[in-house]
């Protein structure tokens, strides 16, 4: 079963422009993962978020997380047409020990 | 440095044989990881060896399927008997510990004829 779902299934965007990915998820977690993965490639770690913060940055990432609403977005600013990838969101379940991973976002941006 | 690596990065045969796929996992790693994913969609988690202890099976399909891994090093995913719905990327991961970043290999992309 899924633990991470990823809205929307697919984006297409302009070179320049914003992109906003959001996952949601269904149990408790200690931490929240974003990663990335190019066609016929592996997946890319992006960006680790813990359960006690609400919004971390990393370059051209903005990532936050509502623990209360058990969802989080994935903000790409300025987007590049080498951002076109899939993307996925991964939760850890807070009393197993494996992440799961959510079908992903298909991001498209065009130049 | 020398990252995740995955043998052999592509696979056809035919069902009813026997597959083995094989995975470096970047040294000093104690947590491997296996997945499959299949055509468009996310990863389904298949096995997890954490250091010594006792692997986390829990996401194996069937009993066609097993792992092994040596010590902290190379691990195998083995399917007997393949069957069409095996198609599919196998991704193997590693951490420096259960749920840290993970980093993969480019997957072994493996089809039953």
């Amino acid at each position: 079963s899924q633990q991470g779902e990823e809205d929307p299934q697919a984006l297409s965007i302009q070179e320049g422009e914003n992109a906003t990915m959001n996952c949601s998820y269904k149990t408790s977690i200690n931490n929240l993962q974003w990663y990335r993965q190019n066609s016929g490639r592996g997946l890319v770690h992006l960006i680790l978020i813990r359960s006690n913060e609400r919004e971390k940055h990393s370059g051209r990432l903005r990532v936050t997380l509502d623990t209360s609403k058990k969802s989080s977005s994935l903000l790409i600013t300025a987007s590049r047409a080498a951002d076109t990838a899939s993307y996925f969101c991964a939760t850890d379940e807070e009393y197993g020990n494996k992440l799961v991973f959510g079908a992903g976002t298909i991001l498209r941006v065009k130049s | 440095g020398a990252g995740v690596s995955q043998s052999p990065s592509n696979k056809v045969t035919e069902k009813g044989k026997d597959v083995e796929l094989r995975c470096d996992p970047i040294s000093g790693h104690t947590a491997l990881y296996w997945y499959r994913q299949r055509l468009g969609q996310g990863l389904e988690f298949l096995i997890y060896f954490q250091g010594n202890s006792a692997p986390d099976k829990s996401g194996l399909p069937s009993d066609r399927f097993s792992a092994e891994r040596t010590g902290e090093s190379v691990s195998t995913l083995t399917i007997q008997r393949t069957q069409q719905e095996d198609s599919a990327v196998y991704l193997c991961a590693s951490s420096t510990r259960g749920f840290q970043p993970q980093h993969f290999g480019d997957g072994t992309r493996l089809s039953i004829l």
